[in-house]
């Protein structure tokens, strides 16, 4: 069964360094999204992604934020200058083309650790 | 604005013995509901949803939610619960089209023999 993939699984990183996190969603899927959970909190919603450009995003989605398609098969998520409530784990999410009732696929998140 | 409420943090079962996760939901038209299970070290894996028709839904290893909407509730359930189905569970609410979901603070089960 196709499933979304995220890389890395864990990692590490500076306050104030860059970091990309990695995303392959599912084939013929449309749309991707980008979520978040800080420890002990709830799943929020950073971005979603069609066509090439964002459809929507959160008060969270700051300029330090960017996602980007590069290749047909990726999708990023790039952090420029981490802060340390950065740290959280970060789900992305696909569905298949537009309409009623399509469900999100989830990978299995990037646990992201801000020093 | 949407949001989800489930107001169990951690829940401990007996293997065997029957369950229920509790979500409330607060949204103003009639909402997409999602029930979805986290294992350690995976990702979010759909269990069961609800659109529209009837309000109790079946899902996948063994669970259902009933739908109410009197109550604003989407309570999971299972029968007998096994030890594989420890785990943390998340309510979710969407609305139609491919718009970002909202979710509970999710409900962490253990299973004890």
């Amino acid at each position: 069964e196709p499933e979304v993939t995220q890389t890395p699984s864990h990692q590490v990183t500076q306050m104030g360094q860059e970091v990309i996190l990695r995303c392959v969603p599912i084939s013929n899927h449309l749309y991707f999204y980008w979520y978040r959970q800080i420890l002990g909190q709830k799943v929020e919603f950073l971005v979603s992604f069609y066509n090439n450009e964002i459809s929507e995003k959160s008060e969270i989605f700051d300029d330090q934020f960017s996602v980007e398609r590069p290749d047909g098969s990726n999708f990023t998520l790039k952090i420029r200058s981490t802060k340390l409530e950065d740290s959280a784990m970060y789900f992305c999410a696909s569905n298949p083309s537009g309409g009623v009732g399509k469900t999100q696929y989830f990978g299995p998140g990037t646990r992201l650790l801000v020093l | 604005a949407q949001s989800v409420t489930q107001p169990d943090i951690h829940i401990t079962v007996s293997e065997g013995a029957s369950l229920e996760l509790r979500c409330n939901y607060s949204y103003g038209a009639t909402p997409y509901l999602f029930w979805y299970v986290q294992s350690p070290g995976q990702g979010l894996q759909l269990l069961l949803k609800y659109f529209s028709g009837d309000t109790l839904v079946q899902g996948i290893k063994g669970f259902e939610a009933e739908f109410k909407r009197s109550q604003s509730s989407f309570n999971l359930r299972k029968p007998s619960v096994h030890w594989s189905d420890a785990a943390e569970y998340f309510c979710a609410v969407g609305s139609p089209g491919n718009t970002p979901l909202v979710f509970g603070k999710g409900t962490r089960l253990s299973v004890i023999a």
